[in-house]
């Protein structure tokens, strides 16, 4: 059974980069069925879409925050990773990594499997 | 950005009773070409990562329960609980992937 991973700091200053790694285990990463994404959740809100990315490399942001957001993939480690610049307050959130069910558009699709998540504080 | 939103924002329901969560987008998100409506559903329990519930608008998930229904098409959709039970309780979004992924703001199910 495939399993998602989200690891990384839990405190992050303000205006530095938020890095944070999702490993995938018991399966491929490989494969043009899916793509790998991530999803945050402020605390006691809604969910909002960071970004996707294929493993091949081919990148999908969120344009609201697509001048701050860097996706990444290492197949070989089956891993894949996130970055935020400069953060905010407003970054404070669970961060989801999650694989989404291709459409075959555009890093499109819906997420059917999710790791538990992990919560990043943004403070000085 | 298609915007999805969400009725009611909360619904309070004894065991057994019949749930009904409208979401609405700003925009159809059938696809003519494969006539499919690019819509899920999801639910939330406290402290647990979101769960696939529903795709292409009223496809069940595999072992998701029977009691959970989803219909509609191009911009009205509805996640049905037919018979709601204690484990229900969770907070459910739809989400739209006819263009980038945008959720709508959660509907918050509770026992009475």
């Amino acid at each position: 059974q495939l399993l998602l991973q989200e690891s990384g700091p839990g405190l992050v200053k303000p205006s530095e980069t938020l890095s944070l790694t999702c490993t995938v285990s018991g399966g491929s990463m490989s494969t043009t069925e899916y793509y790998w994404g991530w999803v945050r959740q402020p605390p006691g809100k809604g969910l909002e879409w960071i970004g996707s990315m294929f493993y091949s490399g081919d990148t999908y942001y969120n344009p609201t925050l697509n001048s701050r957001v860097t996706m990444s993939v290492d197949t070989s480690k089956s891993q894949f990773s996130l970055r935020l610049r400069s953060v905010t307050a407003a970054d404070a959130a669970v961060y989801y990594c999650a694989r989404l069910l291709s459409t075959g558009v555009n890093g499109r699709g819906y997420f059917d499997l999710w790791g538990r998540g992990t919560l990043v504080t943004v403070s000085s | 950005d298609i915007v999805m939103t969400q009725s009611p924002d909360s619904l309070t329901l004894s065991l057994g009773e019949r749930a009904t969560i409208n979401c609405k987008s700003s925009q159809s998100v059938l696809y003519s070409s494969d006539n499919k409506n690019y819509l899920a559903w999801y639910q939330q329990k406290s402290r647990q990562p979101p769960k696939l519930l529903i795709y292409w608008a009223s496809t069940r998930e595999s072992g998701v329960p029977d009691r959970f229904s989803g219909s509609g098409s191009g911009t009205d959709f509805t996640l049905t609980i037919s018979s709601l039970q204690a484990e229900d309780v969770a907070v459910y979004y739809c989400q739209q992937y006819y263009s980038t992924p945008t959720f709508g703001q959660g509907t918050k199910v509770e026992i009475k």
